[in-house]
Formats: structure tokens, C-alpha cells, sequence
């Protein structure tokens, strides 16, 4: 079954870049996954669908500055131009014919 | 546009029951698979089941296999989940989600609802 690998915290500059990271595990390189956002004290919200070429599709509503992309194994979720309000937890998430859905567990983006 | 209400959460004793709901809204329901998925209070994103667009297929976590039943009333728009024999680790805010297919194993998450919180508690 695939597992999904983040790092459990990552920080950054207002208005910098970040590059948080999704892996996947041997065997499930080739899977698509999304990413979600939570903010502190709500739902998740859905960012986007990424491919293994690296093709990714938006959600509606979902700022330019966020951005995927794929090398390998590992799948990528860029922040241009960090705002306050892109402090939140990321998650990935993948699945499977046989063990259905599985999410990463998650990185804690904190906007310096 | 596009919404999910989840209902139905409340304080539960260990071994007791609990049925929550998700009301659609916004789009064909009958077009999309549906899962339900919850939060442990500090914790990540836990899958817990699917269903198919038609409720003709569902799967489950192994954590709530033979405990929990997911269900769907594509007339009412409405998903449910039945919870019986509930533990202490099954308190989390719950979530419903809708897949992008119609199939429930294919597929990401596309759509969150705000939530509902289920605590299992003497």
C-alpha cells in the first residue's frame, strides 16, 4: 500500500518562497496526489491535483501563488509570496484499488 | 455552490452509538463517490470509508471495519454514517468529502465539509 512522507513542520518569510515536500513510498512513484490546506481551526480545503510529469490542475479559487510539481518519488507544493494567511497545515493524499485512501501526516507551515 | 453540512456529532459513551449525516448541495450527488473522513483532536487527516456514487460499493478503514457503516439517499442528497461500539479513539471531528468520480477507489478529494464532532467519553 502507498505512504505518503511530509516533514512535520516547515517555516518561511512573509513574502518569500516555500517548497514543501510529499514522497512517496518505493514501489508508488508513479501515483497522483492532491494537496489540502487546513487552517488553524477549520476544514481542510482542497489546493490541487498533481501528477508524476508534474502537471498539476487547481482548485477554484486557489491563488497563483501556489504552485505543484514532481521529481521522481517526491511531489512538491510551492508558496510565492507567503502571506499570513498561508499558515496552515498541508496535507497530501493518494489512493489505492486495494487500501483505498491514505493522507501524509501533514506539514505545519509557519509564516515567519 | 457546491456545499456539504455534516450533523450529528455529540458526546457518546464507550459501546454506544451515534449516526451522523452530510447534506449535499450545489451539484449531482448521484455523480460522485463520498467518503468519510475524521481528525483525532491534535492529529492528522485519518480516511475512514467510501461509497459509490449508486452506495452500490463501500470500503472501509481496518480501524472501523465491522463497527461503522457508510450509506447514502441519492433522493435526500444525503450521506450518512452509522457508528456503533464507538471507543475513545474513535472521538475526532469528522469530516464528509466528496471524490471526483463516481467510483469510490479511484479518485482524490475535492470537496470538505466544516465538519462534526464526535466525543466518545464515560
Amino acid at each position: 500500500q502507498p505512504v505518503l512522507t511530509q516533514s512535520s513542520s516547515a517555516s518561511a518569510s512573509l513574502g518569500s518562497s516555500v517548497k514543501l515536500t510529499c514522497t512517496l513510498s518505493s514501489g508508488h512513484s508513479s501515483y497522483i496526489i492532491a494537496w489540502h490546506q487546513q487552517q488553524p481551526g477549520k476544514a481542510p480545503r482542497y489546493l490541487m491535483k498533481l501528477e508524476g510529469s508534474g502537471s498539476y490542475n487547481k482548485g477554484s479559487g486557489v491563488p497563483d501563488r501556489f504552485s505543484g510539481s514532481s521529481s521522481g518519488a517526491d511531489r512538491y507544493l510551492t508558496i510565492s509570496n507567503l502571506q499570513s494567511e498561508d499558515e496552515a497545515d498541508y496535507y497530501c493524499e493518494t489512493w489505492d484499488s486495494n487500501t483505498h485512501r491514505v493522507f501524509g501526516g501533514g506539514t505545519k507551515l509557519t509564516v515567519l | 455552490e457546491v456545499q456539504l453540512l455534516e450533523s450529528g456529532g455529540g458526546l457518546v459513551q464507550p459501546g454506544g452509538s451515534l449516526r451522523l449525516s452530510c447534506a449535499a448541495s450545489g451539484f449531482t450527488f448521484s455523480n460522485y463517490a463520498m467518503s468519510w473522513v475524521r481528525q483525532a483532536p491534535g492529529k492528522g487527516l485519518e480516511w475512514v470509508s467510501a461509497i459509490s456514487g449508486s452506495g452500490g460499493s463501500t470500503y472501509y478503514a481496518d480501524s472501523v471495519k465491522g463497527r461503522f457503516t457508510i450509506s447514502r439517499d441519492n433522493s435526500k442528497n444525503t450521506l450518512y454514517l452509522q457508528m456503533n461500539s464507538l471507543r475513545a479513539e474513535d472521538t475526532a471531528v469528522y469530516y464528509c468529502a466528496r471524490q471526483t468520480l463516481a467510483a469510490a477507489g479511484i479518485g482524490h478529494v475535492d470537496v470538505w465539509g466544516q465538519g462534526t464532532t464526535v466525543t466518545v467519553s464515560s
